[in-house]
């Protein structure tokens, strides 16, 4: 079965520093779809970045980079240059083939930036 | 500008009334989704939709019912609200095809408390 673990359930991170989220899953089809949400403290949850499990590069959108290692089925989220504004809910979340419709996530990790 | 919107951002009901949770997008998505979210449990998926009239249920559907008579509007119901329905309710939609990711697009969120 599909699986997503998150096994950081808060940080904190001085503000400019470099951040890493952890994120492993487990499935045994070999195309599927890794994705990072942010949710705020306001509720709504924000698409930050996707890797594909056949995309030859890290995926990377402005701060937001993904650290996608496929032998060892993790999709580390990396924030360069943290921003207090960064301080919220993280999920990871897999799609895979079987399933195109839904996501499976991850229970979320609470990030908060120091200032 | 892409929108999902969610009917009502804040609910208090009584035990046993009868809720609606209505979301609507505009982005003429095949997909929507119910999302139950509690901390530290992440997403769970209560009933989704691939086409009009068409539902699935998700991994918690008991309690809950949905309906989905229009592309862009789908109604999650509560018949007889109960206390440990107290939780945060998101609803999402997507388009999953050739060259798309199948991203969620998420609505704000309906906080529902149930006295």
């Amino acid at each position: 079965a599909q699986k997503i673990t998150q096994t950081q359930p808060g940080m904190f991170v001085q503000e400019k520093e470099a951040v890493t989220l952890d994120c492993t899953y487990d499935t045994s089809d070999p195309s599927y779809g890794l994705f990072w949400y942010k949710q705020p403290s306001s509720g709504e949850m924000i698409f930050l970045i996707y890797q594909g499990s056949y995309d030859q590069q890290n995926a990377t959108e402005g701060r937001y980079s993904l650290n996608f290692q496929k032998a060892r089925k993790s999709a580390n989220l990396v924030i360069s240059a943290s921003q207090l504004g960064d301080s919220a809910m993280y999920f990871c979340a897999m799609r895979g083939p079987d399933s195109n419709y839904q996501l499976i996530w991850g229970a979320g990790t609470k990030l908060i930036i120091k200032p | 500008d892409v929108k999902v919107t969610q009917s009502s951002r804040y609910l208090v009901k009584r035990t046993g009334e009868k809720v609606f949770l209505e979301c609507v997008q505009d982005m003429d998505h095949e997909n929507m989704f119910w999302y139950r979210q509690d901390p530290g449990l992440g997403l769970r998926l209560i009933y989704f939709s691939y086409d009009v009239k068409m539902k699935e249920k998700g991994d918690i559907p008991e309690g809950y019912s949905v309906s989905r008579e229009k592309k862009e509007r789908f109604s999650l119901i509560l018949e007889s609200a109960s206390t440990n329905q107290t939780s945060m309710y998101l609803c999402a939609s997507s388009f999953f095809g050739q060259g798309n990711t199948g991203e969620l697009f998420f609505g704000e969120g309906s906080r529902l408390t149930v006295l």
